[in-house]
C-alpha cells in the first residue's frame, strides 16, 4: 500500500520569508513516482514538479526547489521569498508504475499562508 | 489547447435522489481518471480508464456509483440514491501516455456536491 504523509498541516509566514514542505511517502514500488499540486483558493489543483524514483537530482525552478532524498523516503519542497500569491493548500502526491494505471495517492495537504 | 472540463462546477440534490457529473479530458489524452476530496482532505482516488476500458476501481467506489467513458472521450460519473456522505469535490483528471507530460495528470476543476 502507498502512503503519502505532509505532517504540517498549516503554516504561517511573513511575505518574503522561505518556507519548506515536507513530504514523506511510504511505497513497495521500485519504480515511482513523486509530484507537487497546488491548490489555491479557487480549487483546481495545479500541477507543478513529477520526480521519479531513479532520479534523485535536486530541482530548481524559480522561485521553487525540490529536494528528493530515498534514503529518507522524503520529497520536500522550498519556497524562497514567498509571495501572497503563493498562498493556497499544496499536496504531495505519489504514484505507482505506468503499468499500474498510475493512480495518484495524495497527503492531506499543507495549507500555506503568506501574510504581508 | 483547452484544458479539462467538468460540469457542472455545483450541483444540490437531496437525499436520495440521482446525479450525473461530466468530465471532458485534454483531447488525445489516453487515460481519465476519477477522485474525491472531502474538507480538509487531500483527493482520493475513485476510478480511472485507458481510453474506453475501465481498468481499476477503488473499494470507495460502492454500487451507487458508475462511471464510463463510452468513446474513450468524455466520462460520466453517476451516483444513485445519494447520502449526506457523498457531499464532496468530486475530480477529473486526464493524462497522455506518451511524451514529455506522461503521467502527469492534469486536473479540472471540480464539480462540488452537497446532498441535503
Amino acid at each position: 500500500a502507498q502512503k503519502v504523509t505532509q505532517a504540517q498541516t498549516e503554516i504561517s509566514v511573513v511575505e518574503k520569508e522561505d518556507v519548506t514542505l515536507d513530504c514523506v511517502y511510504e511505497t513497495r514500488d521500485t519504480t515511482y513516482y513523486l509530484f507537487w499540486y497546488k491548490q489555491p483558493p479557487s480549487g483546481e489543483l495545479v500541477f507543478l514538479i513529477r520526480r521519479n524514483s531513479f532520479d534523485e537530482q535536486n530541482e530548481i525552478s524559480g522561485r521553487y526547489s525540490w529536494n528528493f532524498q530515498k534514503s529518507t523516503s522524503s520529497f520536500n519542497f522550498t519556497i524562497t521569498a514567498s509571495q501572497v500569491v503563493d498562498s493556497a493548500v499544496y499536496f504531495c502526491a505519489l504514484s505507482g508504475p505506468t503499468g499500474g494505471g498510475n493512480k495518484l495517492t495524495f497527503g492531506t495537504g499543507t495549507q500555506l499562508k503568506v501574510e504581508l | 489547447d483547452t484544458g479539462v472540463s467538468q460540469d457542472p462546477r455545483h450541483k444540490i440534490t437531496k437525499r436520495g435522489q440521482n446525479v450525473t457529473f461530466r468530465c471532458d479530458p485534454i483531447s488525445e489524452h489516453n487515460r481519465l481518471y476519477w477522485y474525491r476530496q472531502t474538507l480538509g482532505q487531500g483527493p482520493e482516488f475513485l476510478t480511472y480508464f485507458q481510453n474506453e476500458a475501465q481498468l481499476e476501481k477503488s473499494r470507495l467506489l460502492s454500487d451507487r456509483f458508475s462511471a464510463e467513458r463510452p468513446k474513450g472521450s468524455f466520462s460520466t460519473l453517476e451516483i444513485q440514491r445519494t447520502e449526506q456522505g457523498d457531499s464532496a469535490m468530486y475530480l477529473c483528471a486526464s493524462s497522455p501516455l506518451g511524451g514529455s507530460s506522461y503521467n502527469e495528470q492534469f486536473f479540472g476543476p471540480g464539480t462540488r456536491l452537497t446532498v441535503l
